[in-house]
């Protein structure tokens, strides 16, 4: 059973930079899985963000494009997100995902992380 | 890219069905078969529950079924019970991205 933990800052301010991480466990994620974050603003719906290979493929959501990064660490078994210029309208629970296939959706998710961006 | 459309709101009574649609566009919904059901209960991570239109992952109860004609995809829930009383979110394949649709909520009477 593969296990997904999320974490990052809890909080951040506008204009700085997000980082969060999703460590993998019960599987390498050197397999032929694809691993996506996903964010849900409070009270609000699910937004996809990006998915990654273990190659290093990466696809991301047009809108967030420009300031996101998505990595994944093989020798840590973990994918890392990181988005730029935050503004309030990024603060969200953002989850980890991970697929069998590329279109086979998210199976397993982590319980999701809290970012607040705030000065 | 824009949200797929879903009701946001349904409800039934116990041992009723409720259908759920979703409608996108012909660049996600009616272009590809991967379209995936989420079910989502209160401070909880989603769940899938249908993936490729139809298909059902081991231990999703087969009450839940999925379907789609057109830009349009279905989540139907037969023998409703209390426990299904949850958000859903349909999201779909879009090319090179995904997109949710923005949720139903699903209510037992």
């Amino acid at each position: 059973q593969v296990q997904l933990q999320e974490s990052g800052p809890g909080l951040v301010k506008p204009s700085g930079t997000m980082s969060l991480t999703c460590v993998v466990s019960g599987g390498p994620i050197s397999s032929t899985n694809w691993w996506s974050w996903v964010r849900q603003p409070p009270g609000k719906g699910l937004e996809w963000i990006g998915e990654i290979y273990h190659s290093g493929t990466t696809n991301y959501n047009p809108s967030l494009k420009s300031r996101l990064t998505i990595s994944v660490d093989k020798s840590n078994n973990q994918i890392s997100l990181k988005l730029s210029s935050v503004t309030a309208a990024d603060t969200a629970v953002y989850f980890c995902a991970r697929g069998e296939t590329r279109y086979a959706g998210g199976k397993d998710w982590g319980q999701g992380t809290l970012v607040t961006v705030s000065s | 890219q824009s949200a797929l459309t879903q009701p946001p709101s349904a409800s039934g009574s116990p041992g009723q069905s409720v259908t759920i649609s979703c409608t996108g566009t012909s660049s996600d919904v009616s272009s590809y078969k991967y379209v995936s059901w989420y079910q989502q209960h209160p401070g909880k991570a989603p769940k899938l529950i249908i993936y490729e239109v139809t298909k059902r992952p081991s231990g999703v109860p087969d009450r839940f079924s999925g379907s789609k004609s057109g830009n349009t995809a279905s989540l139907t829930v037969s023998g409703l019970q209390a426990e299904d009383e949850a958000d859903y979110y349909c999201s779909s394949y879009a090319g090179s991205n995904r997109v949710f649709g923005g949720g139903t909520k699903l209510t037992v009477l």
